[in-house]
């Protein structure tokens, strides 16, 4: 059974600092992983997708990397700025177009 | 709109009743996927449809779950005989086809309270 982990589940960074956002799953059988950011009251938005053939993927301040043999991905953002703060999800998709998502990391950027 | 769109934001109704939450996807998009999120549970997908099926099989937690879709672009969440369990933010996702590499995008979700 496919299971998600995040860890932190909270993080507190004063502006500017880089930091990095862990996801760990146990079945290395993944058809992809997506990373989202979720705002108060608002859906997910979807920030990264990384292919099970791919190790990363970028996007601006952003850099998602995969180990599949691991079980593992970090999000990586780089000068973090108070409209970062949000909660972070990875979701893992397998056969059957099956979605396990972790249970967020929530990341307050002090200005 | 060109995002995925879900009514209504918020509903409420008595246990036992039974709801049809509404998501319009985006046009074009293959695969439609319900999810449910709650505080304790996360997030956990209900069901989801690839190409027009219109009835998808029920997902978890029970049989009380369905989903149509009558047109390509539209499906409704079905719960019947609703539980104060059911109380969650219920957020539709669609992908413009199955392909790894397509991402899902969200809607807001809709927040349903049992009481």
């Amino acid at each position: 059974k496919q299971e998600v982990t995040q860890i932190p589940a909270a993080l507190s960074v004063p502006e500017g600092e880089n930091l990095v956002l862990n996801c760990s799953f146990t079945d290395s059988a993944i058809y992809n992983l997506q990373w989202f950011r979720q705002d108060p009251g608002k859906g997910l938005t979807s920030l990264l997708l990384i292919q099970s053939s791919q190790r990363e993927q970028t996007s601006g301040r952003l850099n998602a990397s995969l180990d599949k043999s691991s079980g593992r991905s970090t999000l990586y953002i780089a000068a973090s700025q108070p409209g970062d703060s949000a909660t972070y999800l990875c979701a893992v998709q397998a056969g059957g177009f099956k979605t396990i998502f972790g249970a967020g990391t929530r990341l307050f950027v002090k200005a | 709109g060109a995002g995925v769109s879900q009514s209504p934001r918020y509903k409420v109704a008595k246990r036992g009743r039974d709801v049809a939450l509404r998501c319009d996807s985006i046009s074009g998009h293959v695969t439609l996927y319900w999810y449910r999120q709650t505080l304790g549970q996360g997030s956990e997908v209900l069901t989801y449809s690839q190409s027009d099926a219109q009835r998808d099989k029920s997902g978890r937690p029970s049989g009380r779950f369905s989903a149509e879709r009558p047109e390509r672009s539209v499906s409704t969440l079905k719960i019947q005989r609703t539980e104060q369990g059911d109380s969650a933010v219920y957020l539709c996702a669609s992908s413009l086809t199955t392909g790894s590499n397509q991402p899902q995008h969200f809607g807001d979700g809709t927040r349903l309270s049992i009481l």
